[in-house]
């Protein structure tokens, strides 16, 4: 299995909070993605990481950063937690960017915004 | 955006059943991959599929790319209870660093 942490696993923030997910991996793969999981909408790209210090918006950027000083990390930043941000959060890592490279992903975080 | 329509949504079966379920677009992707995912983890890739009309075979499964690289299928023989999870596929169009494009997934529970 690939070597990615995602913490904390599980979170309960009120709204309006600043939130921040960690992604940690051991493999030192160049591309990193946060992703969430919402029923009815599969997985949809928040933001992505070409490497230290580069990064770019996905398709639900809103309300979302990111920053990357370190290959190993990948940092997702919920500025004002909004109940419309109640989901489940997945990191995933590619090793390189090519019409066939998988992903792989850590376990989630479930963050609960109320 | 593309669009990744995966049907049926919900699945439930008995062991030792056949079945299949379908991913389809109206796009033409460079690839597609399919994932399974279980309760409390993250999605595991299956299978990735590249040439169009090309068919993989995963023991007990069996993936296949349309021949106009727009849709796909999985075709499970003999399920089992391990079989049990969420399936998505996800197509690349131009290799780009955001170029997955995610199903919303088929839900599959084989009843022992």
């Amino acid at each position: 299995d690939a070597g990615i942490t995602q913490s904390p696993r599980h979170k309960v923030t009120e709204t309006g909070t600043p939130v921040t997910l960690r992604c940690h991996q051991t493999e030192n793969h160049r591309y990193m993605y946060w992703y969430r999981q919402d029923p009815g909408h599969g997985l949809r790209l928040i933001h992505y990481s070409y490497g230290v210090k580069d990064t770019d918006k996905g398709e639900v950027s809103d309300g979302y950063s990111v920053s990357r000083s370190k290959t190993e990390d990948f940092l997702l930043t919920l500025e004002s937690a909004t109940s419309s941000q109640t989901s489940v959060y997945f990191c995933a890592i590619s090793e390189a960017v090519s019409y066939n490279s998988p992903l792989h992903f850590g376990n989630g975080t479930r963050l609960t915004v109320t | 955006t593309q669009l990744l329509e995966q049907s049926p949504q919900f699945l439930s079966i008995q062991e030792g059943e056949n079945l299949t379920v379908y991913c389809n677009s109206s796009s033409v992707f460079s690839s597609l991959q399919w994932y399974r995912q279980e309760p409390g983890e993250g999605p595991v890739l299956l299978v990735t599929v590249v040439t169009g009309g090309e068919v993989k075979k995963l023991k007990r499964l069996t993936f296949q790319f349309g021949d106009a690289r727009k849709d796909s299928s999985l075709h499970i023989t003999a399920a089992q209870p391990g079989d049990t999870g969420l399936y998505l596929c996800a197509g690349a169009e131009r290799g780009g660093a955001d170029g997955l494009t995610f199903g919303k997934g088929t839900h599959l529970i084989i009843q022992p």
